[in-house]
């Protein structure tokens, strides 16, 4: 079955700093879908990117970056030059579109960002 | 499009009571899932339809739990009788399909507290 572990609990990091969070799945699929979202404090569920199981190529957006690589099972995510506004709750998901399963999520990274 | 609409955004209901949580997803989605968020368990899928029909209900914790979706733009979730460990926070969510490219709309979440 699909699962999707995020071993960081909770992550402190000073303003400016680069932070990785982590993200290791488990599927029997080879097409899959992988998702990050955050969640900042006021609670809504923000999309930040989907990657589709064939393309392994890593993907910038501005100081957010994510590192996909089949080998390790692991989409793991960075924030370079961190702000305090990116302190938020961050989720890892995984869906298996041709398994009909949606999103299942992991339980999430908090993120402190202390200026 | 005002996006997935949910309500009430906050309950407070005591233990036994019927609790009622609505959905209005965006137009033009044919998938609507309900998820619940506690600390210790995370995000978790209770239940999406697929054109307004149930497609996996085996997240649903108990038959304390039902929903339904008697049209396109409307959902409900309903637990009878409530309990105390039901206090999380319900999230709806729409999508054109499973693997859509930006993902689920979520909606903004129901608080739900039962004493």
């Amino acid at each position: 079955a699909q699962k999707v572990t995020q071993a960081q609990t909770e992550i402190s990091v000073v303003e400016k700093e680069d932070v990785t969070l982590d993200c290791v799945y488990e599927t029997r699929d080879t097409t899959y879908y992988l998702f990050w979202y955050k969640q900042p404090p006021s609670g809504e569920l923000v999309f930040l990117i989907r990657r589709n199981s064939f393309d392994e190529q890593n993907e910038i957006s501005g100081r957010y970056s994510w590192n996909f690589q089949k080998s390790t099972s692991s989409f793991n995510f960075t924030i370079t030059a961190s702000q305090v506004v990116d302190s938020a709750v961050y989720f890892c998901a995984l869906s298996e579109p041709l398994g009909n399963t949606p999103l299942v999520f992991g339980k999430g990274t908090r993120l402190s960002v202390i200026a | 499009d005002a996006g997935v609409i949910q309500s009430p955004r906050h309950e407070v209901t005591e233990m036994g009571q019927e609790v009622t949580l609505r959905c209005k997803p965006i137009s033009g989605h044919d998938y609507l899932f309900w998820y619940r968020q506690t600390m210790m368990r995370g995000l978790e899928l209770l239940i999406y339809f697929n054109n307004n029909v149930p497609i996996d209900d085996s997240g649903m914790p108990e038959d304390r739990f039902s929903a339904k979706m008697p049209n396109a733009s409307f959902s409900t979730l309903k637990i009878q009788p409530s309990e105390p460990r039901d206090s999380a926070v319900y999230f709806c969510a729409s999508s054109s399909d499973l693997d859509r490219k930006d993902g689920y709309t979520f909606g903004s979440g129901t608080r739900l507290t039962v004493v």
